[in-house]
C-alpha cells in the first residue's frame, strides 16, 4: 500500500499568514493527490484536485502543487474559517490512501 | 443537487453483522463508481472500499477484505456495506460518496459502534 506522510501533524498561525503543508508518497503517484478540509463534525471537503487543480467555489487563497512524490498545499492569507484538518490522499492506486491530517488552529 | 444518504448505523456487539445503505440522489448512479470511507472518533480519514458503476469490480483496504462486502442496487440509486465480524476498531462514521478518484460529494455518515 501506499503509504502518504503527511507534515506537519499541527500548525498555530495567525490570520493572514502564509500556511504550507506537505505529504510525501512512499512512491510516484504521478499527479493524483487531492487535498481535503475537515471542519469538526463535518464531512470532508474537496479543495484540489489531481495536485493542483482548485475544486469549484473554492477561494483562491488555496493551492496545490507537487508531482511524483513530494506534495504542498497551501493557503495564502489564511482566514478564520480555515480553522479545520486538512488532509492529503493518494488516488493512483487501490487502495486508496490518506496522509495522517494536519491541525491547523488560529493563533 | 447531489444527495447521499447513509443510513443503518447502530450499536452492535463485537463478532455481529450490519448493513449500511447510502441512497443516492441529483445523479445518473448507476453511470459512477461507488466508495465507502469511514473515519474513528478523533481519528483520520480511511477508504475502506469501492464498487464498479455496474457492480461488475470491487477494491477493499486489508482492514475489511474477507468481512466487508460492497454491493449496490442500480434500480433503487443504493449502495450496501454489509459488514461481519465486526470488531472494536470498526466503530467510526461512514461516508459513502461517488466518483473515480476524487470525492466532492460526501455524505452525512452514519456511525457504528461495535461495543459489548
Amino acid at each position: 500500500d501506499i503509504v502518504m506522510t503527511q507534515s506537519p501533524t499541527f500548525m498555530s498561525k495567525s490570520v493572514g499568514d502564509r500556511v504550507t503543508m506537505n505529504c510525501k508518497a512512499s512512491q510516484s503517484v504521478g499527479s493524483n493527490v487531492d487535498w481535503y478540509q475537515q471542519n469538526t463534525g463535518q464531512s470532508p471537503k474537496l479543495l484540489i484536485y489531481k495536485a493542483s487543480n482548485r475544486y469549484t467555489g473554492v477561494p483562491d487563497r488555496f493551492t496545490g502543487s507537487g508531482s511524483g512524490t513530494d506534495f504542498t498545499f497551501t493557503i495564502t492569507n489564511m482566514q478564520a474559517e480555515d480553522l479545520a484538518v486538512y488532509y492529503c490522499m493518494q488516488s493512483d492506486s487501490y487502495p486508496f490512501t490518506f496522509g495522517s491530517g494536519t491541525k491547523l488552529e488560529i493563533k | 443537487e447531489v444527495q447521499l444518504v447513509a443510513s443503518g448505523g447502530g450499536l452492535v456487539q463485537p463478532g455481529s453483522s450490519l448493513k449500511l445503505s447510502c441512497v443516492a440522489s441529483g445523479f445518473t448512479f448507476s453511470t459512477y463508481n461507488m466508495h465507502w470511507f469511514r473515519q474513528a472518533p478523533k481519528q483520520g480519514l480511511e477508504w475502506i472500499g469501492m464498487i464498479y458503476y455496474d457492480g461488475s469490480h470491487n477494491y477493499y483496504s486489508d482492514s475489511v477484505k474477507g468481512r466487508f462486502t460492497i454491493s449496490r442496487d442500480n434500480s433503487k440509486n443504493t449502495l450496501f456495506l454489509d459488514m461481519n465480524s465486526l470488531r472494536s476498531e470498526d466503530s467510526a462514521m461512514y461516508y459513502c460518496s461517488k466518483g473515480t478518484s476524487t470525492f466532492a460529494y460526501w455524505g452525512q455518515g452514519t456511525l457504528v459502534t461495535v461495543s459489548s
